[in-house]
């Protein structure tokens, strides 16, 4: 069963930073793209992030780019989203995803969510 | 940035069937897929590559591509079926994904 626990989210004073993390297990993960995605309160789904396999390409909506750096560690089977210079904008639920399979393989579509944490940007 | 527009809301009554629309640039050469996302709950994948359905979606679930134009059917709504959906492709790069606006769905 594959399972997707994030964690490291909490309450940040704008132009602050933090360090999410999500441990995985129940698929293979050195073979998968990992990806982002938060959901601000009320709103609707937003794709934040994504890194291939091996960390060698990553991939950033515009809104965090230059602020926002994701992350892996092979051999600890964790996806990490370090976040630099917040803003009352990037509060939001944020879910760490693991892509779908089917008989043809794997995607870098997000098949299997966390629950998500929350970061809360606010003075 | 490249966007994906859905209607802000449908609402139909039980039993009747369903169209959600997602319009973007780059469908006519990308793939549309389809979540649905039920009340503090997280997302789920209900249609991939235009047309395909997980294992346990319901068949009423399906999916098409024209154009510009993906479209989420649901036929024969059920109560169970209210919930947020929400479409999700790439820019023509392939690289820079994007969730649709998204689609408050109710039964009436």
């Amino acid at each position: 069963e594959v399972q997707l626990v994030e964690s490291g989210g909490g309450l940040v004073q704008p132009g602050g930073s933090l360090r999410l993390s999500c441990a995985t297990s129940g698929f293979t993960f050195t073979n998968n793209w990992m990806t982002w995605v938060r959901q601000a309160p009320g709103r609707g789904l937003e794709w934040v992030a994504n890194i291939k396999e091996d960390g060698s390409e990553r991939y950033y909506v515009d809104s965090v780019k230059g602020r926002f750096t994701i992350s892996r560690d092979n051999a600890k089977k964790a996806l990490y989203l370090q976040m630099n210079s917040l803003r009352a904008e990037d509060t939001a639920l944020y879910y760490c995803a693991s892509p779908y399979c089917s008989g043809g393989g794997c995607s870098r579509i997000p098949g299997y969510w966390g629950q998500g944490t929350l970061v809360t940007v606010s003075s | 940035s490249y966007e994906l527009t859905q209607p802000p809301s449908v609402s139909v009554s039980p039993g009747q069937a369903a169209r959600i629309t997602c319009s973007g640039d780059a469908l006519p050469k990308k793939y549309g897929y389809w979540y649905q996302q039920k009340s503090g709950q997280a997302p789920v994948l209900i249609i991939y590559e235009d047309n395909k359905r997980p294992s346990g979606i319901p068949e009423r679930f399906s999916g098409s591509s024209s154009g510009t134009m993906a479209t989420l059917t649901i036929s024969g709504a059920q109560v169970e079926d209210e919930a947020d959906y929400y479409c999700y492709s790439t820019d023509s790069s392939g690289n820079q994904f994007v969730f649709g606006t998204g689609t408050k769905f109710t039964v009436l």
